[in-house]
């Protein structure tokens, strides 16, 4: 089965710092890899996703990056602010007849100080 | 919009009892999952159920059984309660496979 490795477990920035949290994954055939932020007691929340067919994607202060060839992908935070201070979970699935089990990292906790 | 409703949100059981954990969606998602969040451990899936009528197990299925009730609801039950069932559970909905989650606020679930 596919297996997530998530680096590092935890990252503390200072504000205005940028961060960046990698992923590796085993399964070649993976084609789908989704972010969450988890806020403290709070649920996880989706906050970018990359599919296989696109190299990088953007969405205002985060950045996500695949490297298909080296199987990994990261999350880039830039100008950080104390409300990123969070617990961010990686994921890989891919499709399979309609039914498939993404595989999650253990979890990244960014602390940021102001 | 609701989303995903999770009930309870707390809860405390004795070890052996019984309790089932409630979950809805509103979404018209079709896959809906079980998972548990242990601290360090990150998010491990108990069962998943890829459209209605069909369960299946995921990592961490010892110690529970779900029921589909209809494409709206996904229920997890403790027949037996452990303390090594003491955790969060989140429930979760999608619409398809590459589309991501939209989870549940989560049951804090503890077993004396």
């Amino acid at each position: 089965g596919e297996n997530v490795e998530q680096h590092p477990s935890t990252l503390s920035v200072q504000e205005g710092d940028s961060a960046v949290i990698k992923c590796t994954y085993s399964d070649s055939a993976s084609n789908y890899f989704p972010w969450y932020k988890q806020e403290l007691g709070k649920r996880p929340q989706l906050i970018i996703d990359i599919r296989s067919n696109v190299g990088e994607k953007k969405d205002q202060r985060i950045a996500v990056t695949l490297n298909k060839t080296a199987k990994h992908f990261s999350l880039h935070i830039t100008e950080t602010q104390p409300e990123d201070s969070a617990v961010y979970f990686c994921a890989a699935s891919m499709g399979s007849g309609g039914s498939y089990i993404p595989t999650f990292g253990r979890g990244t906790s960014l602390i940021v100080h102001p | 919009n609701a989303g995903v409703t999770q009930t309870p949100k707390f809860q405390v059981l004795k070890t052996g009892q019984s309790m089932t954990l409630q979950c809805a969606q509103d979404m018209n998602h079709n896959s809906m999952y079980w998972y548990r969040q242990d601290p360090g451990m990150g998010l491990r899936l108990i069962y998943y159920s890829a459209s209605e009528g069909t369960t299946d197990k995921g990592e961490v299925p010892n110690g529970y059984n779900v029921s589909r009730l209809n494409k709206r609801e996904f229920s997890l039950r403790l027949e037996s309660a452990a303390p090594s069932q003491t955790s969060v559970y989140f429930c979760a909905s999608s619409e398809r496979w590459d589309y991501g989650y939209t989870f549940g606020s989560g049951t804090r679930l503890t077993v004396v």
